[in-house]
């Protein structure tokens, strides 16, 4: 089993939709939890923190499923520039290592 | 942005060739890291350093051989490499382990990257 899955897509999505994305870690001891996106040769860019009593950030709402070890994302009113891979990304364990494991990535294209 | 700077973005070598790879951070983190970003796979961490000491080689292979002069800067050198070997070689920094608290890990920024072409 990979540390991290994820679907790698790609999702085919219009301008407005809303999108959610899953993401599974197999270490029930892991505690940071991050979804980053990467552009078409670019480097990945974070794009929200993930906590257990979820979060939100505009359109952009993150949630923590511990007991399931489960992290989802949800883009609502797709814009064009939201095309991009979304990466999920855990760290490895309790301990303070600075590993993260980053998922395959999800691929999303928004169209017109 | 470029809190995170690498050089060169583009490197073509031979197998033969010696190379080194360049990262600087201007962030004021303590801690660096290399990893490996090859098609169709999802990044693989190579090495950590917290306060310029190494803290983590994820089994890589001796043809890869970081150096972390200070906090700022992040060198991986390359000598004899493989084909299997070209790749996105991206660094990335952080605050070091610890001031993050409460055994969480703290937002990794990350540089450019450097795509490798081994010939």
């Amino acid at each position: 089993r990979k540390e991290v899955e994820q679907d790698p897509g790609p999702f085919n999505v219009p301008e407005g939709a809303t999108v959610a994305f899953n993401c599974t870690y197999s270490n029930s001891a892991s505690q940071s939890f991050f979804w980053y996106r990467q552009d078409c040769r670019k480097e990945p860019k974070l794009l929200m923190s993930v906590y257990s009593s979820g979060n939100e950030d505009g359109r952009f709402t993150a949630q923590l499923n511990r007991a399931s070890q489960y992290i989802s994302l949800l883009i609502r009113d797709s814009k064009l520039s939201d095309s991009a891979t979304y990466l999920c990304v855990v760290n490895q364990g309790s301990s303070n290592t600075g590993k993260l494991i980053f998922g395959q990535g999800t691929t999303l294209q928004v169209k017109p | 942005e470029t809190g995170v700077t690498q050089t060169p973005r583009h490197l073509v070598m031979g197998m033969t060739n010696k190379k080194s790879l360049k990262c600087e951070q201007h962030l004021g983190h303590n801690a660096m890291y290399w990893y490996k970003q090859s098609a169709k796979k999802p990044l693989e961490l190579m090495f950590v350093y917290n306060f310029k000491e190494q803290t983590e080689n994820n089994s890589v292979p001796s043809r890869f051989s970081p150096e972390c002069p200070n906090s700022s800067h992040l060198f991986l050198h390359l000598h004899t490499l493989q084909p299997e070997d070209s790749a996105l070689y991206l660094c990335a920094s952080s605050q070091p382990m610890g001031l993050a608290g409460g055994g969480s890990t703290d937002t990794q920024y990350f540089g450019p990257g450097t795509r490798l072409t081994v010939l």
